[in-house]
């Protein structure tokens, strides 16, 4: 099993691009969410959808976007990227939201210029 | 203040040394978490506990809901140990996460 695949693990845009970071897993879980990781603050919340069809916001959504059109996929859509933005992203699926264990892709480190 | 809290924010130690890592929440939990992340890797589910303890291999992970405190003991620490420890609790709707922001342990030679 392929697990949680992340891409790309690096990019750099500048300020005012648009980007998508991909996230597929091959788990079938239902649960799927997407975090932002910065210096001296723990993982926050970005999105999360709990199935296909279904998607809600987290601690941190402004700027960001997603959709859920299958249970395997779950793309992160940053539609004018800014400075603040820069930040290591990761996505993470489980069975039952923070219920289950836990299954994280490999990280996306993204630079806004 | 962050509702998962943990400590030391670093820590030190020998190969060999018993090492313990502490979490304390403020809210009602369904469930916590222990994760590992070496440096500019991935990171791993080690442990899910929602009472009691659990042991995989040198890894001892302990919940007290009454306290609302965990803990991550590594026994007999290696240098391959070495990484940032998360711990992050689930709480209300829909399971989310609060996370912690790290215990970066280093085990020497």
């Amino acid at each position: 099993n392929a697990g949680v695949t992340q891409t790309p693990k690096f990019q750099v845009l500048k300020t005012g691009q648009s980007m998508t970071l991909q996230c597929a897993q091959d788990m079938n879980h239902e649960y799927m969410s997407w975090y932002r990781q910065d210096p001296g603050m723990g993982l926050r919340l970005i999105h999360y959808s709990v199935g296909a069809g279904i998607t809600d916001q987290g601690e941190v959504p402004n700027g960001y976007n997603v959709s859920r059109s299958t249970t395997e996929d779950f793309p992160l859509r940053l539609l004018s990227a800014a400075p603040s933005q820069t930040s290591v992203y990761f996505c993470a699926s489980s069975w039952s939201g923070g219920d289950g264990e836990l299954f994280f892709g490999e990280g996306s480190r993204l630079t806004v210029l | 203040k962050n509702e998962v809290e943990q400590s030391p924010q670093n820590l030190t130690a020998q190969e060999g040394e018993f090492i313990t890592i502490n979490c304390s929440y403020s809210v009602g939990i369904s469930a916590l978490h222990w994760l590992q992340q070496h440096p500019g890797g991935g990171i791993v589910s080690l442990f899910m506990l929602s009472s009691g303890k659990k042991k995989h291999g040198r890894l001892i992970a302990t919940i007290n809901i009454q306290e609302k405190h965990s803990s991550l003991h590594i026994t007999a620490s290696h240098p391959r140990d070495s990484a940032v420890y998360i711990c992050a609790a689930s709480t209300g709707t829909a399971s989310k996460l609060t996370f912690g922001t790290g215990t970066r342990l280093q085990v020497t030679l």
